[in-house]
């Protein structure tokens, strides 16, 4: 079974930085997904970004990147230029590749993430 | 675009009764999911859905029954409400095509079990 640990439960980073959320996962699958989902206040799960586990090149979606190290299995989310509505939980999620029961995510505890003004 | 829609959005039920937790999607995605939100786990599947009349359980199943007659929805049974199940269920439908794979969310139904 797949394991997704979010180890830091908050984090809080000053308007206009930097930040990184950390995720690390255990599989023994070669194919899957990585997704990095964000749950601001309204609740509702937005999907910030996706890794294809046979891509090298880490994804990138205007301020958001990862940190894609498949060896290590780490997926990690930087926030450039972190603004107040970056304020939510963050997920991260791992999906095997096909369908079936493959189908289903596997999501971490989620990281709450506030930016001080 | 209504995308993926839950109903109720809030519910107060009582131990013992049935609920009926609705979701309807506008997109003809193949996959659909149920999931509940809880302090301390993140998301956990409860069922999934790979097509009209096909079904499967999650992680946690106990207690719930769903059902797809159609391929746009996917209503999530509670047959007797008990207060473990006061929880937050979202709903999410999958598009599965390589690199746009992507479950999408509904708002959530926030149940409360008195």
């Amino acid at each position: 079974a797949q394991t997704v640990t979010q180890s830091q439960p908050e984090m809080s980073v000053q308007e206009a930085e930097t930040v990184t959320l950390s995720c690390t996962y255990d599989t023994s699958e070669n194919n899957y997904y990585l997704f990095w989902y964000k749950q601001p206040p309204s609740r509702q799960m937005i999907l910030v970004i996706r890794q294809e586990a046979y891509k090298q090149q880490n994804a990138t979606e205007n301020r958001f990147s990862v940190n894609f190290q498949k060896a290590a299995k780490s997926f990690s989310l930087k926030i450039s230029d972190s603004q107040l509505g970056d304020t939510a939980m963050y997920f991260c999620a791992f999906m095997k590749h096909g369908g079936g029961a493959n189908s289903k995510l596997t999501f971490g505890k989620g990281i709450t993430l506030s930016v001080r003004p | 675009d209504a995308g993926i829609t839950q109903s109720p959005r809030y519910k107060i039920t009582e131990t013992g009764r049935q609920v009926t937790l609705m979701c309807h999607q506008t997109w003809s995605h193949s996959y659909m999911f149920w999931y509940r939100q809880d302090l301390g786990h993140g998301l956990r599947l409860i069922y999934y859905s790979a097509a009209a009349d096909i079904t499967d359980k999650g992680e946690v199943p106990d207690g719930y029954v769903v059902s797809r007659s159609k391929t746009e929805n996917f209503p999530l049974t509670l047959e007797s409400a008990t207060r473990s199940q006061t929880s937050v269920y979202f709903c999410a439908s999958r598009l599965g095509a390589g690199n746009q794979e992507t479950q999408y969310f509904g708002p959530g139904t926030r149940l409360l079990v008195l």
